[in-house]
């Protein structure tokens, strides 16, 4: 299993492009989520899901648009991209249920924003 | 509202040495209490967690942690620190329902040979 995969690992926006980056996960999960980390902030949560067809604002939510049309995937859109939203963005997954509550992370995508 | 807080930017210590890593939580409710380590240039790895049940958790490459409920902490420990465990080390706490966490800003640990 390849886990939590996200695309692409760099990328460089000048202010007011747009761009989506792309989650997938293949443990069958019902959960997932986008995080940023900046320097000392640790991770704040931007959106979430539970489920297929749902999405749910986190901590830092503006600027920032998601969509989970299929139960796999959960892509994470920026659609005028301004230089504070430069930072190291990951993506998460987890299982629904009484047991088991850790969230598996994705390598992680570097945005700057000039 | 739930919250957990790092007091230590950074922890140095030698290698061989005991290491700790120290998290207070403040959490409405039971708390999920984690701990999570995140290597240069990689996404975050699952050490361990406390659900509920005995209060030291065995975790991952030989970490635990203790749960106190008194002190309201939940500290990250290792008997003998490598090299290899130089990275920066989250704690989070679990909104039970939706699976959301909130992390502490972190700590860098840093195993001094």
């Amino acid at each position: 299993n390849a886990g939590v995969t996200q695309t692409p690992k760099f990328r460089v926006l000048k202010t007011g492009q747009s761009m989506t980056l792309l989650c997938a996960q293949d443990m069958n999960h019902e959960y997932m989520y986008w995080y940023r980390q900046d320097p000392g902030m640790g991770l704040r949560l931007i959106h979430y899901s539970v489920g297929e067809g749902t999405t749910a604002k986190g901590e830092v939510p503006d600027g920032y648009n998601v969509s989970r049309l299929k139960k796999q995937n959960f892509l994470l859109g920026l659609e005028s991209a301004a230089p504070s939203q430069t930072s190291v963005y990951f993506c998460a997954s987890s299982q629904r249920g009484v047991v088991s509550y850790e969230q598996y992370f994705g390598p992680g995508t570097r945005l700057t924003v000039t | 509202a739930q919250s957990v807080a790092q007091p230590e930017d950074q922890v140095n210590v030698a290698e061989g040495n005991p290491l700790t890593v120290k998290c207070t939580y403040s959490v409405s409710g039971n708390p999920y209490l984690f701990w999570y380590v995140q290597y240069p240039n990689r996404g975050l790895q699952f050490l361990l967690k406390y659900i509920t049940g005995d209060n030291l958790v065995k975790g991952s490459y030989g970490f635990e942690a203790e749960f106190n409920k008194s002190q309201t902490s939940f500290h990250l420990k290792k008997p003998s620190a490598l090299v290899s465990d130089s990275a920066l080390y989250f704690c989070a706490s679990l909104h039970y329902g939706n699976n959301r966490l909130a992390f502490g800003k972190g700590n860098q640990v840093v195993v001094i040979p």
